[in-house]
């Protein structure tokens, strides 16, 4: 229906083991982005992709990874988790690297690290 | 480098009017606003590219003053379904679409 699925919705993981959440869509959009969201920070960009196999980091990639092997899917890891990784984590969708349509976004995945 | 939004709170009674601002010290290409309710994902309400055009959504509209690097966002007469936290996001020509977000300025609308 909305066009863009994240999974898993919440997961509770241990520090220093690996996360992947997933970011999968059915709109046939180029562009994906991964963003991560704090409480007095706002929306900041992990990773995006403007392509299958393309990707760049955003504002604040240190410790995530990115891979896009199909149109559809976005996928972020967490190589180590620590503490400081806990947060929501966001994945939107754009169909123009222009800047000249809006995001949709995905609806989440709240990630603790204990 | 994060666009500067303000204020960071407001309370409204249904029925009145609100502004929020949005100033970034980069160029810009364009300036979305998007709204997020608790708990929810952000959701699109409109985009501005430069050229200082003005859109209208409903009772909501927007403004984009390229000259400023500022845009502000207008909401009339609101109504309880205004509640929420209104997020500017910036982009500059070239960046492959990514925004950078402001902090979001939380919106109360009471009856």
């Amino acid at each position: 229906d909305a066009g863009i699925t994240q999974s898993p919705r919440h997961k509770v993981t241990e520090t220093g083991t690996p996360v992947t959440l997933r970011c999968h869509q059915t709109e046939n959009h180029r562009y994906m982005y991964w963003y991560r969201q704090d409480p007095g920070h706002g929306l900041r960009l992990i990773h995006y992709s403007y392509g299958v196999k393309d990707t760049d980091k955003g504002e604040v990639s240190d410790g995530y990874s990115v891979s896009r092997s199909k149109t559809e899917d976005f996928l972020l890891t967490l190589e180590s988790a620590t503490s400081s990784q806990t947060s929501v984590y966001f994945c939107a969708i754009s169909e123009s690297g222009l800047g000249n349509y809006g995001y949709t976004f995905g609806s989440g995945t709240r990630l603790t690290v204990v | 480098q994060q666009p500067v939004q303000s204020p960071q709170a407001v309370i409204l009674r249904e029925g009145e009017d609100a502004v929020i601002n949005c100033s970034s010290s980069k160029a810009l290409y364009s300036v979305h606003w998007y709204r997020q309710k608790h708990g929810e994902a952000p959701v699109f309400l409109m985009i501005l590219l430069k050229g200082g055009e003005q859109k209208g959504h409903d009772k909501i509209s927007a403004s984009f003053n390229e000259k400023k690097q500022q845009s502000s966002l207008y909401l009339t007469a609101s109504q309880l379904s205004y509640s929420g936290t209104y997020f500017c996001g910036t982009g500059a020509a070239g960046s492959q679409g990514n925004l950078i977000f402001g902090k979001g300025t939380k919106l109360s609308v009471k009856p």
